[in-house]
């Protein structure tokens, strides 16, 4: 059972457009949630988070909006760069215990 | 932040031979560890939860007999694949828990590549 889905499986796009992704949840338990990068060959690594209690965080480039009623996330990446072709994991962590769920992922190609 | 490392980052073995793979919380201590897997082009898939002191918790579809997981300090854990076979080559990562207050923060490491001939 998904429990944190991330339907699109890929995403292009021009760079210094913006880059949106997605994410989607059902367990109402989660109440912090993530974003990871990661290039092939390499370990996912920490991009940006937000927790329950706030509907949006940015840093830099990087935004999160969290919206809870609809048990939705999405990262948004202005401008978007070559660079940041990889592929985005969302993941979420319920407010007990310590595991955390990952989406499918999605691939995103920034085209110079 | 927090960093795990993983040792080998990359190895080759012949079929029916073992291999060991390790992962280091470097500064911090770790209670849990997770060990994934990644086929190409696919998502991570949770092998194992590793935990300080006790047996590790395999997901449904994973034979514990061949995935050997030991969590013997408190930043160590190793994952030993048994009599390998080619169709356990593949990219292995690890990760480790950081617990601040009552927050959890997982942290990754770069990954394995198991090449199996």
């Amino acid at each position: 059972d998904q429990q944190v889905k991330q339907n699109s499986p890929s995403l292009s796009v021009q760079e210094g457009r913006i880059s949106i992704l997605n994410c989607d949840y059902t367990n109402s338990m989660f109440d912090y949630f993530l974003w990871y990068k990661k290039y092939p060959a390499e370990g996912p690594t920490f991009l940006i988070s937000i927790s329950s209690i706030k509907d949006k965080n940015e840093d830099g480039r990087f935004t999160v909006f969290l919206n809870k009623s609809a048990k939705h996330l999405s990262l948004h990446i202005v401008p978007s760069q070559p660079g940041d072709s990889a592929v985005y994991f969302c993941a979420a962590s319920p407010n007990t215990g310590n595991q955390f769920y990952f989406g499918t992922g999605t691939s995103l190609t920034v085209i110079p | 932040g927090a960093v795990v490392s993983q040792h080998p980052s990359w190895v080759i073995c012949k079929s029916g031979t073992s291999v060991k793979i390790e992962c280091r919380s470097l500064d911090f201590q770790a209670t849990t560890m997770f060990w994934y897997r990644q086929f190409p082009k696919q998502s991570l898939m949770l092998m194992a939860t590793s935990n300080e002191g006790s047996k590790a918790t395999y997901e449904q579809g994973v034979e514990k007999d061949k995935f050997l997981i030991n969590h013997a300090s408190l930043t160590l854990s190793t994952l030993t694949v048994t009599s390998a076979h080619p169709e356990d080559s593949s990219f292995y990562i690890c990760s480790a828990i950081s617990q601040t207050g009552k927050r959890y923060e997982q942290y990754f490491g770069p990954g394995t590549r198991l090449t199996v001939t």
